[in-house]
């Protein structure tokens, strides 16, 4: 059974920029939740996608958004990226909206300049 | 709005003392309390969950304290370890769609030899 695997592991990009971040859930997994985990901080929700659907959203602005695809991986986007925007993003993976609890992957290091 | 209070925000034990770690929540919706683990360049891993129906459970060297009208709970690490030296985060969350997991700020436990 794999985990929960996150692509890139690093990334860098500049102000203004636009960025796609990629996670493949764990098998047998159907929804795929976004975390922003700041440094020192606690993880943010971001949102959940359920067969392939939007299925919940965190206060976010527009330019956060995602897809999900038919084997349940899901990317997220990120666009006209701000310094703000420098953080951890863990993908989460789940059973049916979450109900059975969540594996996270190792998250995306994501660094705004 | 921080709905998950969590304290302290960093303690140091000694090898075999017991590690508390302390939450506060507000939202009275909320019925799953779980704790994750994060190690440095990992995601958080489920540690030990609690439902509201419970006042105390027990796995292992861990122990959750629930405290439904005080609205916290806490954790307890039994003859702690230098290997559980990691950032511990309480979470809560509610029923809905997404059930997306409000986390705390985490709290930076280190275990000393």
């Amino acid at each position: 059974e794999t985990g929960v695997t996150q692509s890139p592991t690093h990334l860098i990009k500049t102000r203004g920029q636009q960025v796609t971040l990629r996670c493949s859930s764990q098998s047998g997994h159907n929804t795929v939740s976004w975390y922003q985990q700041a440094l020192g901080q606690g993880p943010q929700f971001i949102f959940q996608y359920y067969r392939e659907e939007e299925n919940g959203r965190g206060n976010f602005p527009p330019r956060f958004s995602g897809l999900q695809f038919p084997n349940y991986s899901s990317e997220l986007n990120v666009n006209a990226l701000e310094l703000d925007d420098s953080a951890l993003y863990l993908c989460a993976s789940s059973v049916n909206r979450g109900g059975g609890g969540y594996t996270f992957g190792s998250g995306t290091r994501l660094t705004v300049v | 709005q921080q709905q998950v209070k969590q304290s302290p925000q960093s303690l140091i034990v000694q090898k075999g003392g017991i590690s508390i770690i302390n939450c506060a929540y507000e939202n009275t919706a909320f019925d799953y309390f779980p704790w994750y683990q994060q190690f440095p360049g990992k995601g958080p891993a489920l540690l030990i969950a609690i439902r509201p129906d419970v006042s105390e459970k027990k796995e292992g060297r861990f122990t959750i304290s629930f405290n439904k009208s005080a609205k916290q709970f806490s954790l307890h690490i039994m003859d702690s370890q230098p290997g559980d030296s990691a950032t511990y985060f309480c979470a809560a969350s509610k029923p809905g769609s997404a059930r997306q997991l409000t986390f705390g700020s985490g709290t930076q436990l280190t275990v000393l030899p």
